[in-house]
C-alpha cells in the first residue's frame, strides 16, 4: 500500500522560496509508471495542481507557475521535493502531494498525503 | 475561475437522491478527456470517489455513480447519508494547459 507524507515549514516570509518534501513510501519512486504530483488549496477554496515528476524523471509545470517551481526526486531517500520561489500570500495553503494514477491525459490523484499547510506572512 | 464549473452548494434530505453536474468545454471534457471525482471531508485531503468517468475505487459505496456526456459530467449520490456531507470536486485534462490537471471550483453537499 503506498502512502505520502508532506513536510516542510509551516511559515515563510513574502519573496523567500519554499521548500517542501513527499515522503512516498511502500514503492520505488523509479518503479516503471510511478508518478508524484503536488496540488495546493488556498483556505475555502479550489484545488490547483502544480506539478509531476515520473518515474524516469520527466517533469510537468503547472504553466502559470512554471517559472517559480521546481520539482526533483531523491531516490535514495524515496522522496520528492518541491520549490516554489517568491512566495506570496496568495501562495498560503493546504499543499498536497499525491501519487497520480491513470496515464498520459487521464490521469488523475490516486492517493493522496495528508497535507501540509503553509502561510506566508511577514 | 475553475476551467470546469460546478454549483457552489447543493443539499438533500437523508435517504434521498442529488447529483453535482461538471461543466466543461469542448478543449477538455469535450476533447474526449475522462473525468474524475473526489470527496473532501473538511479538514481532510481529497479522497478519490470516482476514475475513468465512471469507475469506483475499491471501498467507495454503490450510492455514488457518475456519468459523462458531451461537454458535462455528472456524479449522483443515492440514499444520502449523514457522513456523504463534503466538498466534492470535479476534475479532467485541457488541451491548452498540457499535461496539468484542471479541477472544478467544488461543490459543498450538504446533509439537511
Amino acid at each position: 500500500q503506498v502512502t505520502l507524507k508532506e513536510s516542510g515549514p509551516a511559515v515563510v516570509k513574502p519573496t523567500q522560496t519554499l521548500t517542501l518534501t513527499c515522503t512516498f513510501s511502500g514503492l520505488p519512486l523509479n518503479t516503471d509508471g510511478v508518478r508524484v504530483g503536488w496540488i495546493r488549496q488556498p483556505p475555502g477554496k479550489a484545488l490547483e495542481w502544480l506539478a509531476r515528476i515520473d518515474w524516469d524523471d520527466e517533469k510537468f509545470y503547472n504553466t502559470s507557475l512554471k517559472t517559480r517551481l521546481t520539482i526533483s526526486k531523491d531516490t535514495s531517500k524515496n522522496q520528492v521535493v518541491l520549490t516554489m520561489r517568491d512566495m506570496d500570500p496568495l501562495d498560503s495553503g493546504m499543499y498536497y502531494c499525491a501519487r497520480i494514477g491513470g496515464s498520459g491525459w487521464f490521469s488523475y490523484l490516486d492517493t493522496c498525503g495528508q497535507g501540509t499547510l503553509v502561510t506566508v506572512s511577514s | 475561475q475553475s476551467v470546469l464549473t460546478q454549483p457552489p452548494s447543493v443539499s438533500g434530505a437523508p435517504g434521498q437522491r442529488v447529483t453535482i453536474s461538471c461543466t466543461g468545454s469542448w478543449s477538455n471534457i469535450g476533447a474526449g478527456y475522462d473525468v474524475h471525482w473526489y470527496q473532501q471531508v473538511p479538514g481532510t485531503a481529497p479522497k478519490l470517489l470516482i476514475f475513468g468517468n465512471t469507475n469506483r475505487p475499491s471501498g467507495v459505496p454503490d450510492r455514488f455513480s457518475a456519468s459523462k456526456s458531451g461537454t458535462s459530467a455528472s456524479l449522483a449520490i443515492t440514499g444520502l447519508q449523514a457522513e456523504d456531507e463534503a466538498d466534492y470536486y470535479c476534475q479532467s485534462h485541457d488541451t491548452s494547459l498540457g499535461a496539468s490537471l484542471v479541477f472544478g471550483g467544488g461543490t459543498r453537499l450538504t446533509v439537511l
